[in-house]
């Protein structure tokens, strides 16, 4: 069965410097989705990507992040300067079309020291 | 204001029990999700319902669209349905607003 792959699993790197998320979504699908999970707090949307642009962002999502689709099958999340408070796990979750069912990688699990 | 509430926050039953999860938004939707979030915190999607009821297994999902409610149910619980279980709702837009979860412990 098709799944939504994220690498790496747990990345832990120091307040200031870039990092950058990488997600396989399921190869059919064509919307593209980043969220994350302060631990212990909900789920919350961070973008939607369409058409290789965004078409959605939440207001988390500042100039700090962006979002790519650098080839035909990644798609990734860059914080460009990273704060404690980005601390948290980050998934990607893609889906069909805009009003179909997501589906949820693992999860990349980003520790700020 | 949280737009999407959910009730109990933690429920903890025995095997076997009927279980009901409920959950509540304040703005009209295109879409109610389950989803079902695991202790390694994996998700997974359960349901996506607009009206109605879907059943999957000892899992069932219904909706009121009028009253802006949906509930979760599980028949027969087990020990492996302990997770932390999530409505979200989506409108026209392509995003998720997520709800706090509700934690499930199944005690054997």
């Amino acid at each position: 069965e098709p799944e939504v792959t994220q690498t790496p699993s747990h990345q832990v790197t120091q307040m200031g410097q870039e990092v950058i998320l990488h997600c396989v979504p399921i190869s059919n699908h064509l919307y593209f989705y980043w969220y994350r999970q302060i631990l212990g707090q909900k789920v919350e949307f961070l973008v939607s990507f369409y058409n290789n642009e965004i078409s959605e962002k939440s207001e988390i999502f500042d100039d700090q992040f962006s979002v790519e689709r650098p080839d035909g099958s990644n798609f990734t999340l860059k914080i460009r300067s990273t704060k404690l408070e980005d601390s948290a796990m980050y998934f990607c979750a893609s889906s069909e079309g805009p009003y179909n069912e997501q589906f949820f990688g693992p999860g990349t699990r980003l520790t700020v020291l | 204001k949280n737009e999407v509430e959910q009730s109990p926050q933690n429920l903890t039953a025995q095997e076997g029990e009927f279980i009901t999860i409920n959950c509540s938004y304040s703005v009209g939707i295109s879409a109610l999700h389950w989803l079902q979030q695991h202790p390694g915190g994996g998700i997974v999607s359960l349901f996506m319902l607009s009206s109605g009821k879907k059943k999957h297994g000892r899992l069932i999902a219904t909706i009121n669209i009028q009253e802006k409610h949906s509930s979760l149910h599980i028949t027969a619980s087990h020990p492996r349905d302990s997770a932390v279980y999530i409505c979200a709702r989506s409108n026209r837009d392509d995003k998720i607003i997520f709800g706090k979860g509700t934690r499930l412990h199944i005690l054997p």
